[in-house]
């Protein structure tokens, strides 16, 4: 059974830069799991940020990017906004089938 | 634009079947494919399969293989998630997501569809 790991809580300062991470149970997760990052917000469905390890949707704030970081997934918030504070979710592809992370919840304070 | 409306709630007995709908608007149905995703009371995102919406073919997750059925019905831009033999811990919001290519899943999400389990 794949695990995806990811951290499950990080506290930010606003203005400040936190970066979470998307961790594989089978090793070096590369741009072949086509990391994709979802934001989740109370009583809300997922929406989207990231796809295919560093594409942004037309909707993602430019404060938000991907990257490979130390074998992991990555998604970097520079300049944290109030309104940042929410689940994060990586999504990871394995053969056909996805497997999603724990969620990081991100608290601004 | 685009748009995905899901069915309403379900209260279903341990044992029963519950079936899911998802209809798309405001994109070209065929030509995308669509993933179901759950999410039980104060727990992460669970990814159950997908759908392409041109064949019909699909991937399960090995977690719900045996008990789910993706299907798609193109004259209504609708596409059907059935999960049998379900059980208590199957309460959850259930959730579709359009995928453009097959790699750039939930572009767009339906609003979610709670399924509560209970005797």
């Amino acid at each position: 059974q794949t695990v995806v790991t990811q951290e499950p809580s990080l506290t930010v300062s606003p203005g400040g830069t936190v970066i979470l991470t998307c961790a594989s149970s089978t090793g070096v997760v590369t741009s072949g799991y086509y990391p994709n990052w979802f934001q989740q917000k109370p009583g809300q469905a997922p929406r989207a940020l990231i796809y295919s390890t560093t594409n942004k949707h037309s909707w993602t704030p430019a404060r938000f990017s991907g990257s490979l970081l130390g074998g992991k997934a990555a998604l970097t918030l520079s300049a944290v906004q109030p309104e940042d504070e929410a689940e994060y979710y990586c999504l990871l592809y394995y053969d056909g089938a996805w497997v999603f992370g724990g969620g990081t919840k991100l608290t601004v304070l | 634009q685009v748009q995905l409306v899901q069915s309403g709630a379900e209260v279903k007995k341990p044992g029963a079947s519950v079936k899911v709908s998802c209809k798309a608007s405001g994109y070209t149905f065929t030509t995308s494919y669509m993933h179901w995703v759950r999410q039980a009371p104060g727990q992460g995102l669970e990814w159950m399969g997908i759908i392409n919406l041109s064949g019909g073919t699909t991937n399960y997750a090995q977690t719900f293989q045996g008990r789910v059925a993706m299907t798609r019905d193109t004259s209504t831009s609708t596409v059907h998630m059935e999960l049998s033999s379900l059980k208590s811990e199957d309460t959850a919001v259930y959730y579709c997501a359009r995928d453009t290519s097959g790699a750039i899943p939930g572009d767009h999400w339906g609003q979610g569809t709670q399924v509560t389990v209970s005797s």
